[in-house]
């Protein structure tokens, strides 16, 4: 089955500086790879996907891009602010009726 | 749009009650519901998925007949623990979506369930 790995495990950075988050997977059938982000004692919340026939995507502050040669993907956020902070985890899926295999989650913290 | 509700978001139960979680899409079809537990500082562990009329598909180690999953509708799927022991104290969380595999998951606000 599909193994997705993330680091880092938590990250630490000043308000205004850029935060990137990397995840590999192994299965090279996976298509889809959503990020979402989880609030203290909330549900996880999609905030960008990226689907694998695009090797880049952007959203205002944040942008996710994809090597499927190297099995990796990653978040990046830019101009992070203290409202940044929360969870953040990455997942692999495959299309049809595949199930998305999660990271272990990346706690970001931004300090003002 | 695209909201999962999700109640109760908390609930204190007595060991050897059962308890019933809701999972609502309000505004879509859901064809795929999941079910996940998440412990504390930790990823999200999938239980079961669930699809409209059918049988819920357990993953291995999930007891299906304490965790009983139902999905009488595109918009509803509820989860029961049955015969709670403080053990399963936990953060359950419920996600739904509309496609395949390469569409996103809409998830609920969770459920902080105690069993005292």
């Amino acid at each position: 089955g599909e193994n997705v790995e993330q680091h880092p495990s938590t990250l630490s950075v000043q308000e205004g500086d850029s935060a990137v988050i990397k995840c590999t997977y192994s299965d090279s059938a996976s298509n889809y790879f959503p990020w979402y982000k989880q609030e203290l004692g909330k549900g996880p919340q999609l905030i960008i996907d990226i689907r694998s026939n695009v090797g880049e995507k952007k959203d205002q502050r944040i942008a996710v891009t994809l090597n499927k040669t190297a099995k990796h993907f990653s978040l990046h956020i830019t101009e992070t602010q203290p409202e940044d902070s929360a969870v953040y985890f990455c997942a692999a899926s495959e299309g049809d009726a595949g199930k998305s295999t999660f990271g272990d989650g990346t706690t970001l913290t931004v300090k003002p | 749009g695209a909201v999962v509700s999700q109640h109760p978001s908390w609930v204190i139960c007595k060991s050897g009650t059962s308890v019933k979680i809701e999972c609502r899409s309000l505004d879509f079809q859901a064809t795929t519901m999941f079910w996940y537990r998440q412990f504390p500082k930790q990823s999200l562990m999938l239980m079961a998925t669930s699809n409209e009329g059918s049988k819920a598909t357990y993953e291995q180690g999930v007891e299906k007949d304490k965790f009983l999953i139902n999905h009488a509708s595109l918009t509803l799927s509820t989860l029961t623990v049955t015969s709670a022991h403080p053990e399963d104290s936990s953060f359950y969380i419920c996600s739904a979506r509309w496609g395949g595999g390469d569409s996103p998951l809409h998830f609920g606000n969770g459920t902080r369930l105690t069993v005292t």
